[in-house]
């Protein structure tokens, strides 16, 4: 079965600091993406990034990259220079290759000091 | 470009109602997935369409039931509405085939 954990309830960071946010994963199948979503309380999830499990680079979009190691079957959220809009719940997901199921982490709420 | 929409964003409905959520996803995508996201269960997969057909189901009571339309517009139907259906739904939308999937900004359904 697939399944995503998120082990940090709640991460504290000082603005423009950064910050990493923890994902582990399990699946069985050879193909399958990663994605990390950001939710502030307005609810709207918002796509940050994505790592496919055959790309043989990090991913990287501005601010965010994903620390993708593979063989340990994690996908950690990297946040650089921490801004106060940071602050919401980030969720990771796992994405099966043929499917367009996502399985949901419980998420992490992050919260970014002044 | 215009982002996924979701109408309404918020319901109010009592017990035994019945309701139907749309969601009208970015042009051009034709794979459109519903998720219901709770304090206690978190997010949770209801099901996929592509073209109109459904092609993945969640594990969710057969009250809970949809349909996609020729524009790939979807509908989500909940008949017989219990208490714990009071959640935030969020439809995606993406092209199909392992694509990033896009959200709306939800409805937010409160049961009586």
């Amino acid at each position: 079965a697939q399944k995503i954990t998120q082990t940090q309830p709640g991460m504290f960071v000082q603005e423009k600091e950064a910050v990493t946010l923890d994902c582990t994963y399990d699946t069985s199948d050879p193909s399958y993406g990663l994605f990390w979503y950001k939710q502030p309380s307005s609810g709207e999830m918002i796509f940050l990034i994505y790592q496919g499990s055959y790309d043989q680079q990090n991913a990287t979009e501005g601010r965010y990259s994903l620390n993708f190691q593979k063989a340990r079957k994690s996908a950690n959220l990297v946040i650089s220079a921490s801004q106060l809009g940071d602050s919401a719940m980030y969720f990771c997901a796992l994405l099966q290759g043929g499917s367009e199921k996502l399985v949901f982490g419980k998420g992490t709420k992050l919260t970014v000091n002044p | 470009k215009a982002g996924v929409t979701q109408t309404p964003r918020y319901l109010i409905k009592t017990r035994g109602q019945q309701v139907t959520l749309s969601c009208s996803p970015i042009s051009g995508h034709r794979s459109v997935s519903w998720y219901q996201q709770t304090p206690g269960q978190g997010l949770q997969f209801l099901f996929e369409y592509f073209s109109e057909t459904q092609r993945n189901k969640g594990n969710f009571p057969g009250r809970f039931s949809g349909r996609q339309f020729s524009n790939s517009r979807s509908e989500m139907n909940v008949s017989t509405l219990e208490l714990g259906d009071s959640a935030l739904y969020l439809c995606a939308s993406s092209f199909g085939g392992d694509n990033e999937q896009f959200f709306g900004p939800g409805t937010r359904l409160t049961v009586l």
